[in-house]
Formats: C-alpha cells, structure tokens, sequence
C-alpha cells in the first residue's frame, strides 16, 4: 500500500503565478483534506472534498480552489499567489467516516519568491 | 470556538528522561482528542487519541488522559530516545466536524 502520496515535492514560483498541488489518497480512502502548515505553526485546515464535492471550508480566500476526480484524487491550486502563500500543503486521506483516522502525506513545499 | 494550546518548544532531554508535553483546550461539545508526531522532512502521523473523558491513550510508549475537568491532554514518556525527536502536535475534532483543530506543534528534541 503506498499510502498518501503527494506531487511535487517542492517547488519555487513568482509572485502572481498559479500552482497545482496533487494528491493521490490511501488505497480504499475517499475523502481528502489539505491542509497549509506555515514554518514553526501547526497545520491550517483548507478544505476537504468527499464525493467529488467540497464538503467543508477552513478560513482560506476563493484564490484556493481545489477537485476531487473520481478515482478520489485531488488537486490544490492556487491563483495570484502571495509571499505568504509560502507553506509546506498537506494533503489528508481517510475513510470518510466521522471517527475514521485521517492519513498524511510528507507533503509539498511551496516557496514563492 | 475550538482552540488548542501547547507549551512553546522546543523541549531538550537527554535520552532515557521523562518526557512531559502541556496540551489543553477549548471546545464545544465533547470532542474527540488527539497527539500527532512529524518527523523532519515527513508528513504528520497518528500518535495516540481518546474519544471521551478519562480514557487514556497509548502507544510507543507514549500515554496522555483525557481530563475533561481540566480540559487537558498531556504527553507523557517515561523514557525517551534519540529516535523521538520530532515536533508533535496536540489536536481536537468536536462532535459537529470532521475535521482536526491543530495546535502549534512542540520540537522535542533528545540528546544521547
């Protein structure tokens, strides 16, 4: 089982460029969460899709979108990207379920400069 | 709203000391508690939880108890290695929300 994976696992873009994270979920998962985990900070949630649909918002402006395909893997993008954007994103896989535990991958460092 | 709070870090120990980690919190309802571990370079790992009042969680060695009295969830180890250094993270899901409260994470580090 390869567990969560996440593409890439760095990268470097410019101010006002945009950028598209992947995630690919645990086999037998179908909900994905991601998270942004600013330096010496604890993880901020983003949203989560189940179902192909955004089931839940974290405090994150509309330059975060995100899908989840059918095979239940997700993107993350990221329009008109700020200094602050800067951040290693996690993405979470789990089986759905309120109490299911939730699985991370190592995640991708975004640096913008 | 929900809220975690850990002690600043980091935490030094010489290997084979105990290990004490302050995590309390604010929630409505009763929620569900957990301690997460990142190790450098990785993404987070379940480390224990415990879903309701005076339940303990454990595993690896480490334990923390769900006291509802105090609203908190301490880390403890009653020995640790070199091998635990890491910045673990304390978190909360409350009853109405899929989805984890984090708290700032607290670098462990041990020395041989």
């Amino acid at each position: 089982d390869a567990g969560v994976t996440q593409s890439p696992t760095h990268l470097i873009k410019t101010r006002g460029q945009q950028v598209t994270l992947r995630c690919s979920p645990k086999s037998g998962h179908d909900t994905v969460s991601w998270y942004q985990q600013a330096l010496g900070q604890g993880p901020q949630f983003i949203f989560q899709y189940y179902e192909e649909e955004e089931r839940q918002r974290g405090n994150f402006p509309d330059r975060f979108s995100g899908h989840q395909f059918p095979n239940y893997s997700s993107e993350l993008n990221v329009n008109a990207l700020l200094l602050g954007d800067s951040a290693l994103y996690l993405c979470a896989s789990s089986g759905g379920g309120q109490g299911s535990e939730a699985f991370f991958g190592q995640g991708t460092r975004l640096t913008v400069v | 709203g929900n809220s975690v709070t850990q002690m600043e870090g980091p935490v030094t120990l010489s290997e084979e000391a105990f290990l004490t980690i302050n995590c309390t919190y604010t929630a409505t309802g009763y929620p569900s508690l957990f301690w997460y571990v990142q190790y450098p370079g990785e993404g987070l790992q379940l480390l224990l939880k415990a879903t309701k009042a005076d339940d303990k969680g454990s595993n690896k060695g480490f334990e923390a108890t769900y006291r509802k009295e105090t609203t908190s969830f301490h880390l403890e180890k009653g020995s640790v290695q070199v091998s635990d250094s890491a910045v673990y993270f304390c978190a909360l899901r409350s009853g109405g929300s899929y989805i984890p409260t984090f708290g700032r994470g607290t670098s462990l580090i041990v020395h041989p």
